[in-house]
């Protein structure tokens, strides 16, 4: 399986403030994806980034408010734009593997105050 | 439209005590469920994934199962350390469609 890491692991953020989370693969992968989990909530899929392309928005999510880019096959960044407290959620990217499961990487916990 | 349920929303057991865990889906055509155990602060850790109705996959104390409208995840003798939230999803067999989660389950085993 894929290791995979994430920076900021958390962050404390004003309200109208961006924060964009990075996302690192120690192998190639072509699909990473991005969710979203709000405190006690399951997780959410926010878009799927490809490299080479646009990434997919999920209905409800836009690109103005989460930009992501993906300039190569083992790092992506999700950018939560103008933040507010309705944010604060923890941020997992993921990476498919082989046999169409996926893995996670340890999550980014953004508050938003 | 692809929808997940679990239940019961939270499990207390006591050590030893075997029980559980249910995930129901609805799915216009099922290419894999997946389970998987979240730690608190934690990302979610792969365990299994089953692709048609009959299939079951062991690891150690749990055990998968599936049937065409739901999956059983059965823990065997549970210690402390299963403790923690157990997820389904469910991906669809168009290219593309992603996963959908489950609410998830909390499980909690005392000593």
């Amino acid at each position: 399986s894929a290791v995979i890491s994430q920076k900021p692991s958390r962050d404390i953020c004003q309200r109208g403030t961006s924060l964009t989370i990075q996302c690192q693969v120690d192998s190639q992968v072509t699909m990473m994806f991005w969710y979203r989990q709000q405190p006690g909530q399951s997780l959410t899929l926010i878009a799927t980034a490809n490299q080479g392309s646009e990434a997919t928005y999920e209905s409800g999510f836009v690109i103005d408010k989460f930009p992501i880019s993906r300039p190569n096959l083992t790092f992506s960044t999700l950018t939560v734009s103008n933040m507010s407290p309705e944010d604060s959620s923890i941020y997992l990217c993921s990476v498919e593997g082989d046999r169409n499961e996926q893995f996670f990487g340890p999550g980014t916990r953004l508050t938003v105050l | 439209e692809d929808q997940v349920t679990q239940s019961p929303e939270a499990l207390r057991l006591q050590e030893g005590e075997s029980s559980s865990l249910n995930c129901s889906y609805t799915v216009s055509g099922l290419r894999g469920l997946f389970w998987y155990r979240q730690d608190p602060g934690k990302g979610p850790e792969f365990l299994f994934t089953l692709y048609s109705a009959g299939e079951e996959k062991e690891k150690e104390r749990l055990k998968a199962t599936l049937t065409k409208k739901e999956s059983f995840l059965h823990i065997t003798a549970p210690k402390p350390e299963d403790s923690a939230t157990y997820l389904c999803a469910v991906q669809n067999d168009n290219y593309g469609q992603n996963f959908v989660f489950g609410p998830g389950t909390r499980l909690s085993v005392l000593p």
